[in-house]
């Protein structure tokens, strides 16, 4: 059974930095890309991240760019987002996703606030 | 980027009724290599979004075949024969054929009445 379990949830103030965690079971994690992708309170999904099976490419949305970094560590089969310079928009739950959206991690929230 | 406009916003059936929900695209999701890449989510309260259709109408696996996907180049359609009181929650499609930049719909909640 695949299972993506995000860790790292917690609330920061505006400027600090955070990182989150994605640990992934059930299927051959070296072999597939991964994302992030995070939800505002009440709001849409909004994709924010990519990253190649062999972290060989990483993409990111424009509302990230430059402020946000995902890595992978295929040997721990974990997914990483480092996010600095964290503003309040940036408050959202945060989730990471397999290859094309086939599986979900249940989540994690990340409140910035003063 | 590719805007991803869903109609309608939100709509309230009976369980047995059927439901459409529609996704536009401001370009053709037709990719180069000949696929389209519109996938539909289902998201119901309180829980993680959940990938239902791929590659416009493949039906992931679990995925009741009251389900299905239909459309091409920027129209596409999700429909459920007949709702069930599981179907609640917020429907969105989203599109990776301008990849990396993935873009979703706003999202259709669909309310059992």
């Amino acid at each position: 059974e695949v299972q993506l379990v995000e860790s790292g949830e917690g609330l920061v103030q505006p400027g600090s930095s955070m990182k989150l965690s994605c640990v992934a079971s059930g299927f051959t994690f070296s072999n597939y890309g991964m994302n992030w992708i995070r939800q505002a309170p009440k709001k849409g999904l909004e994709w924010i991240a990519l990253i190649y099976y062999d972290s060989s490419s990483k993409y990111y949305a424009d509302s990230v760019k430059g402020r946000f970094t995902i890595s992978r560590d295929n040997s721990k089969n974990t997914l990483y987002l480092e996010m600095n310079s964290l503003r309040s928009e940036d408050t959202a739950m945060y989730y990471c996703a397999k290859d094309f959206f086939d599986y979900w991690g249940q989540g994690v929230m990340v409140t910035v606030s003063s | 980027d590719v805007v991803m406009t869903q109609t309608p916003v939100s709509l309230s059936l009976a369980i047995g009724q059927p439901a459409s929900i529609s996704c536009k695209s401001s370009q053709s999701l037709v990719h180069s290599d000949g696929k389209t890449y519109l996938s539909w989510i289902l998201q119901r309260p309180g829980q993680s979004p959940k990938r239902l259709i791929y590659l416009v109408s493949k039906l992931d696996s679990g995925v009741p075949d009251r389900f299905s996907g239909s459309g091409s180049e920027t129209e596409f359609t999700l429909k459920i024969s007949r709702v069930e009181a599981e179907d609640l929650g917020v429907y969105y499609c989203w599109q990776a054929t301008h990849f990396p930049h993935l873009t979703f719909g706003s999202g259709t909640k669909l309310e059992i009445k």
